[in-house]
């Protein structure tokens, strides 16, 4: 167990609907990292949020945004969405004060888009 | 940007046979290694990492090496386990920027008996 919690683990939706994906970091950590993991894909970043603010972008669509909450944890926002945002979508946090990029992963929302 | 390229995608040993997992990554400002193992319905687990002014790092089982000149890291598994068997990936990330990893394509690991 990383200490890394995600809900919900299973998520079925249909197209053009809106989900939101949480998830709380271990006890300490300040950085957040959202990735997405499909098939065809592997595993892929996200976006990053540190205390609250954006600090990297990856690929990530448009329709999708995030945000970190005063109490650190994390939410996850997909919007009219398509069968290919089909994934598992995993979030990671690193602690405070490292200087190097140990991450640790959560068990992952796996999003079924029907 | 970063791109990390491993193999093989498929890997299978004999139980007690060593298993060995190569990446290479493009970007020479990269400094952080990590591998990761994701058993079937679960979040990669971190199992060894090693920065860029070490040149080899053991812990039990698990060996990983780094060639910066080559820009070449590799995993190493001794005396497998049937437990072993999972997908393992690699990762690379540099100062800034986020600092994000960026991933290898995965190898499917299976250990026979």
């Amino acid at each position: 167990d990383s200490g890394v919690t995600q809900t919900p683990k299973h998520l079925i939706t249909a197209t053009g609907q809106r989900v939101t994906l949480r998830c709380s970091p271990r006890s300490g950590d300040l950085s957040v990292y959202w990735y997405q993991q499909s098939l065809d894909q592997g595993l892929q970043f996200l976006i990053q949020y540190y205390n609250g603010e954006e600090r990297a972008k990856g690929n990530i669509l448009e329709r999708f945004s995030a945000q970190q909450f005063p109490d650190l944890h994390s939410e996850l926002n997909l919007s009219s969405l398509e069968l290919g945002d089909s994934a598992l979508y995993f979030c990671a946090s690193r602690a405070p004060g490292t200087g190097y990029n140990e991450q640790f992963f959560g068990p992952g929302t796996r999003l079924t888009v029907l | 940007g970063e791109n990390v390229e491993q193999h093989p995608s498929t890997l299978s040993v004999q139980e007690g046979d060593s298993a060995v997992i190569k990446c290479t990554y493009s970007d020479s400002a990269s400094n952080y290694f990590p591998w990761y193992k994701q058993e079937l319905g679960k979040g990669p687990q971190l199992i060894i990492d090693i920065r860029s002014n070490v040149g080899e790092k053991k812990d039990q089982r698990i060996a990983v090496t780094l060639n910066k000149t080559a820009k070449h890291f590799s995993l190493h598994i001794t005396e497998t386990q049937p437990e072993d068997s999972a997908v393992y990936f690699c990762a690379a990330s540099k100062p800034g920027g986020g600092n994000k990893l960026t991933f290898g394509t995965g190898t499917q690991l299976k250990v026979e008996l």
